[in-house]
């Protein structure tokens, strides 16, 4: 099993859609979460962390269940600008000290 | 700029040459990372500092791979005697030390490998 698995996609969807990304982890010792963006060609960024209670960024919520090892990634109202690839990101601790560990990433059209 | 710097962008080299790349973290970073990124996949993680200290290195770096950071400031990537499988995206990322800490991105080396 891969240590962090996400939806393949591409999701294709419609302005104004909610579209949500899930993610799994293989380490129960993992201590952060995070979704990080990447736009074609660029570097990836920050879109927000994931905490254990959840948590909302304007349009953005992150969902982490550390039972199952899910994290999830809901987007409403979707933007034209929402258009890249989401990283499921995780943080393995204390077996490497802090090694971040990338999903292969799920890409996301939104559409006029 | 403040960011996060890697050098060259680019670079193209014949197989069987010997590559070299820097990479400048943002200056209070203590953790700096390097991975590899393939078109339509994810970073994966090739090895990090805490300092200068190279605390751990994946699988996926053989041999031909080696990583300094003599300084604990920049941090150099070397691939010798490379190979065509060796042409990606190498990304190099920089974090404050521990904890719940974003961590930055550089804009990457493109490496091409002919």
């Amino acid at each position: 099993r891969k240590e962090v698995e996400q939806d393949p996609g591409p999701f294709n969807v419609p302005e104004g859609a909610t579209v949500a990304f899930n993610c799994t982890y293989s380490n129960s010792a993992s201590q952060s979460f995070f979704w990080y963006r990447q736009d074609c060609r660029k570097e990836p960024k920050l879109l927000m962390s994931v905490y254990s209670s959840g948590n909302e960024d304007g349009r953005f919520t992150a969902q982490l269940n550390r039972a199952s090892q899910y994290i999830s990634l809901l987007i409403r109202d979707s933007k034209l600008s929402d258009s890249a690839t989401y990283l499921c990101v995780v943080n393995i601790r204390p077996r490497s000290q802090g090694n971040l560990i990338f999903g292969k990433g799920t890409k996301l059209s939104v559409k006029p | 700029d403040t960011g996060v710097s890697q050098d060259p962008r680019h670079k193209i080299t014949k197989r069987g040459q010997n590559v070299t790349f820097r990479c400048d973290p943002i200056s209070e970073h203590n953790r700096l990372y390097w991975y590899r990124q393939t078109l339509g996949q994810g970073p994966e993680f090739l090895t990090y500092f805490q300092n200068e200290a190279q605390l751990e290195k994946s699988r996926l770096l053989s041999d031909r791979f080696s990583a300094e950071r003599p300084k604990g400031s920049f941090s150099t990537l070397e691939i010798q005697r490379t190979e065509q499988g060796d042409s990606a995206m190498y990304l190099c990322a920089s974090s404050l030390k521990a904890g719940n800490t974003e961590a930055f991105f550089g804009q990457g080396t493109r490496l091409t490998v002919v």
